[in-house]
């Protein structure tokens, strides 16, 4: 069965500095992997997905996954926190005949200024 | 512009009472999903539906049910039995195939308080 973990429940960045959430997946099967931010009291929005067409992702707002599968890892990153950044990030993970998508437990982005 | 609602925004409950949470879709999804989100729990799978009028337990159904008559319509209804119901309840939705890299679309969300 496939699972995703999220390091660390909460991270905290001074503005201006790099963003880096880690994601590690487990997947016996290709994977296909999605970044997903949620801001307070709201729905999940995509900020990226990886389908194998690339290992290097590039998404919404600045931010690019890597897929590293010898390290079973999607890392998001953003070269320059800003304040709008600060939000709750998810990452998940979908395999071939499932319909069903594995959420991590997310990890609350602060911006420090 | 297409989208998924859910509604009310805001819900209150007393104690001993169902309550059904509301979830429309405009985005010829065939594919739903309910998902409660604790704090530090992440998302939840409560039920999903790949077809109208069929649908599939989740990890967390007991307490809870569904239905699926219409395509675009998957409410969901908190009943007595669930013994915790106060969480903020997410719905989704997916267009199936012909891969599984197809994104889930969220709802706004529904807080439920039970009082």
């Amino acid at each position: 069965a496939q699972s995703v973990t999220q390091l660390g429940s909460h991270v905290s960045v001074s503005e201006g500095a790099l963003v880096l959430l880690r994601c590690n997946y487990s997947s016996s099967v290709p994977p296909y992997l999605f970044w997903y931010v949620q801001y307070p009291n709201q729905g999940l929005q995509l900020l990226l997905k990886y389908t194998s067409a690339a290992t290097l992702v590039k998404g919404i707002n600045g931010f690019e996954a890597e897929f590293k599968k010898s390290e079973t890892s999607f890392h998001l990153t953003k070269p320059s926190a800003h304040m709008s950044d600060a939000a709750e990030y998810f990452c998940a993970v979908s395999v071939f005949r499932d319909d069903k998508i594995i959420f991590g437990k997310g990890t609350r982005l602060h911006i420090l200024p | 512009d297409g989208g998924i609602t859910q509604s009310p925004k805001y819900l209150f409950r007393k104690e001993g009472q169902n309550v059904t949470l509301s979830c429309e879709q405009n985005l010829n999804h065939d594919a739903m999903y309910w998902y409660r989100q604790d704090p530090g729990q992440g998302l939840r799978l409560i039920y999903y539906s790949q077809i109208v009028n069929d649908f599939q337990k989740g990890d967390i159904a007991e307490g809870y049910s569904v239905s699926r008559e219409k395509k675009e319509s998957f409410p969901l209804t908190v009943t007595s039995a669930q013994k915790n119901p106060t969480a903020f309840y997410l719905c989704a939705s997916r267009l199936k195939g012909p891969g599984p890299y197809n994104e889930q679309f969220f709802g706004p969300g529904t807080r439920l308080t039970v009082l």
